[in-house]
């Protein structure tokens, strides 16, 4: 299987700040990797899909990079409304999720 | 409105089957790879089965495998989880969610808002 390390686990940050969420692959992956954001008590939804394919409708402040084993999303300017938690996901084989990223505001 | 709905959670107990639906809105069910993906209280995301666009292919994640089936029926554009021996780990909300690639690159781009399934006796 292959897994997938999150980091940090949580992070608070102010508004205004640029902040990155690490995913590392314990095998490579090539760019098969997506991000999703999750709010309290709602579903996923989907940010970035092929470790840098912004999804259509999601803000610009959010981008994806990375390949092989090491990704990273980044938020340029955080928003009140980035509280959640945020996920990564491999499809290279089968699926899983990282174990998320709990962002919180200061 | 694009969306999908999921229902038929409950509770259950340990051994017992529970069968959970998902109705897709909007658009055609059996023109995209589905998926169910679940999170036990309080967790992250566990992925947990795929059936492909065309029907023909399934996969699921070990945990699961040989207890539930995934299905869809076409005819009321809905897909079906069929869960079967249920344990206490596999409490949890269960999602349905499309996967429009059409290539390996699987990923999520709408999602239902779930239904808590919880085992216990």
């Amino acid at each position: 299987d292959i897994q997938l390390t999150q980091s940090p686990t949580s992070l608070s940050a102010s508004v205004g700040d640029r902040i990155t969420i690490a995913c590392r692959a314990s095998q490579t992956i090539g760019s098969h990797l997506n991000w999703y954001q999750q709010k309290p008590g709602e579903a996923p939804k989907l940010l970035v899909y092929a470790a840098n394919r912004l999804q259509t409708g999601v803000p610009s402040r959010f981008g994806g990079s990375g390949s092989g084993t090491d990704f990273t999303l980044t938020i340029s300017s955080l928003q009140p409304e980035d509280l959640a938690t945020y996920y990564c996901q491999q499809s290279y084989i089968l699926v899983t999720f990282g174990q998320g990223t709990r962002l919180e505001i200061k | 409105q694009v969306q999908l709905v999921e229902s038929g959670g409950g509770v259950v107990q340990p051994g017992r089957s529970l069968r959970l639906s998902c109705a897709a809105s909007e658009f055609t069910l059996s023109d995209y790879a589905m998926h169910w993906v679940r999170q036990a209280p309080g967790k992250g995301l566990e992925w947990v089965a795929v059936l492909s666009y065309d029907g023909d292919n399934k996969d699921y994640a070990d945990s699961v495998k040989g207890r539930f089936t995934i299905s869809r029926d076409n005819s009321d554009n809905s897909l079906y989880l069929q869960m079967n021996s249920l344990r206490a780990e596999d409490t949890a909300v269960y999602f349905c969610a499309r996967d429009p690639s059409v290539t390996s690159y699987w990923y999520f781009d709408l999602w239902g808002r779930g239904t808590l399934v919880t085992v216990s006796s």
